[in-house]
């Protein structure tokens, strides 16, 4: 069965500071896609990033940068120069890739983000 | 677009009542789920749809029914409501399964007394 641990529950830092979400997961698929969900204090989950299991390159976007690494089965998630508005829950989540996956997502318990001012 | 859509925001309901949760989608996604959301907990799947007339459970099932008679509309039913069922109820949508990213409505807080 495939499970997706956040270890840190919540975290707390001054804006301007960079910020590391850890995520490992377990899956004995050889073909599954991870993902990173935001859910601001208004409740709604957004959608930051996919990367597939085939795909080891880092991606950067603006302040967010996500290192994927198989080897130690984890798919890190860092906020660089953090503000405000990042405040948020985060989730990791993952998908098998196999036919009879259908998409199912397996998240994480979510690491709570409060960047102060 | 309004994407996903669900109703009622919130509800209160009493131990044994039953309800309807709604979820509607207007991408034409052919993949539809339903998640529920427990405070400091990730979200789990209750049940998933592949298209319209196929539906399937997800990790925590017990209490809730579905049907899918339309592309659209992807209705969650409560039977005799428990306390256990209090929760935030998350309907989600994607084109096709485990590549795409799923979009979410914006949920439904549900208390049950």
């Amino acid at each position: 069965a495939q499970k997706v641990t956040q270890a840190q529950t919540e975290i707390s830092v001054v804006e301007k500071e960079d910020v590391t979400l850890d995520c490992v997961y377990e899956t004995r698929d050889t073909t599954y896609y991870l993902f990173w969900y935001k859910q601001p204090p208004s409740g709604e989950l957004v959608f930051l990033i996919r990367r597939n299991s085939f795909d080891e390159q880092n991606e950067i976007s603006g302040r967010y940068s996500w290192n994927f690494q198989k080897s130690t089965s984890s798919f890190n998630f860092t906020i660089t120069a953090s503000q405000v508005v990042d405040s948020a829950v985060y989730f990791c989540a993952l998908s098998e890739g196999g036919g009879t996956s259908y998409g199912k997502l397996t998240f994480g318990q979510g690491t709570i983000l409060t960047v102060h001012p | 677009n309004a994407g996903v859509t669900q109703t009622p925001k919130f509800r209160i309901l009493k131990i044994g009542q039953s309800m309807t949760l709604q979820c509607a989608q207007d991408m034409n996604h052919n993949y539809m789920y339903w998640y529920r959301q427990d405070p400091g907990m990730g979200l789990k799947l209750i049940y998933y749809s592949v298209g319209a007339g196929i539906t399937d459970k997800g990790e925590v099932p017990n209490g809730y029914n579905v049907s899918r008679s339309t592309t659209e509309d992807f209705p969650l039913r409560l039977e005799l409501a428990a306390p256990s069922q209090t929760s935030v109820y998350f309907c989600a949508s994607s084109y096709q399964g485990a590549y795409n990213e799923q979009f979410f409505g914006p949920g439904t807080r549900l208390t049950v007394l």
